[in-house]
C-alpha cells in the first residue's frame, strides 16, 4: 500500500522560510521513472503544481515559484523536501504530496494535505 | 505554461442524471490529460488518466474521452457521493497545471 504524509509547520510568518517534509512509504524513489510533486491549494481555490523530483535527482519547478522553491529527497529515509522562502499571506495554503510516475505524469496517491498558514 | 480552461464551473443535477464537465487546453496534449476528484476537506483523487482510462476501483458511471486540445468527464448516472469538485490537469509537460475546478452538487 502506497501511503503519503506531509509535516511541517501549521504558521509561518512573513519573510520566513518554509520547509516541508513528505514521508512516504510503499515505493522507493530509487526505482527508475518514479517521483514525487508537491501541489497546493489556497483555501477555497484551485489546486497549483509547486515542483517535482526524480529518481534521477533531476528536479522541476513550478514557472512562477521557482525562485522561491527547492525540493530534495532523501532516498533512505524515503523523504522529499520543500522549502519555500520568502512566505507571504497568499502562501497560505495546504501542501500536497504526490506520487508520480514520470513518464505518466498524473498523481495518485495524494497525502493527507497540511495546511499552511501566513501570519504575522 | 499551458492553460486549462474547466466549465462549467460549478453545476448542479439530480440522482441518476448525465453530467459532463469539459476541459480545454491552450496547446495540444495528446491524451496527457487527467481527471481528479476532490471531496470538501479531503486530497484530489485520481479518476481518469490518459483522458480515457478509468483508475482501479473508480466506479464505471465515470468516463473520459477527447485528444489534442479538448476533453471531458462523464458521469452516466449521479450518486449522492458524486457531490465534490472535479479538476482536470495536463501530464503533457513542465509545469504540470490544472483547470480552476467544476464544483458539482448532486440535489
Amino acid at each position: 500500500q502506497v501511503t503519503l504524509r506531509e509535516s511541517g509547520p501549521a504558521l509561518v510568518k512573513p519573510t520566513q522560510t518554509l520547509a516541508l517534509t513528505c514521508t512516504f512509504s510503499g515505493f522507493s524513489l530509487s526505482t527508475t521513472g518514479m517521483s514525487v510533486s508537491w501541489i497546493r491549494q489556497p483555501p477555497g481555490k484551485a489546486l497549483e503544481w509547486l515542483a517535482r523530483v526524480d529518481w534521477n535527482d533531476d528536479k522541476y519547478y513550478s514557472t512562477y515559484l521557482k525562485t522561491r522553491l527547492t525540493i530534495s529527497k532523501d532516498t533512505s529515509k524515503n523523504q522529499v523536501v520543500l522549502t519555500m522562502t520568502n512566505m507571504d499571506p497568499v502562501d497560505t495554503a495546504t501542501y500536497f504530496c504526490a506520487r508520480q510516475p514520470v513518464n505518466v505524469g498524473w498523481f495518485d496517491p495524494w497525502g493527507q494535505g497540511t495546511l499552511v498558514t501566513v501570519s504575522p | 505554461d499551458i492553460q486549462m480552461t474547466q466549465s462549467p464551473s460549478s453545476l448542479s443535477a439530480s440522482v441518476a442524471d448525465r453530467v459532463t464537465i469539459t476541459c480545454r487546453a491552450s496547446q495540444r496534449l495528446s491524451n496527457y490529460l487527467n481527471w481528479y476528484q476532490q471531496r470538501p476537506g479531503k486530497a484530489p483523487k485520481l479518476l481518469i488518466f490518459g483522458a480515457s482510462t478509468l483508475q482501479s476501483g473508480v466506479p464505471s458511471r465515470f468516463s473520459g474521452s477527447g485528444s489534442g486540445t479538448d476533453f471531458s468527464l462523464t458521469i452516466s448516472s449521479l450518486q449522492p457521493e458524486d457531490s465534490a469538485t472535479y479538476y482536470c490537469q495536463q501530464s503533457y509537460t513542465t509545469p504540470y497545471t490544472f483547470g480552476q475546478g467544476t464544483k458539482l452538487e448532486v440535489k
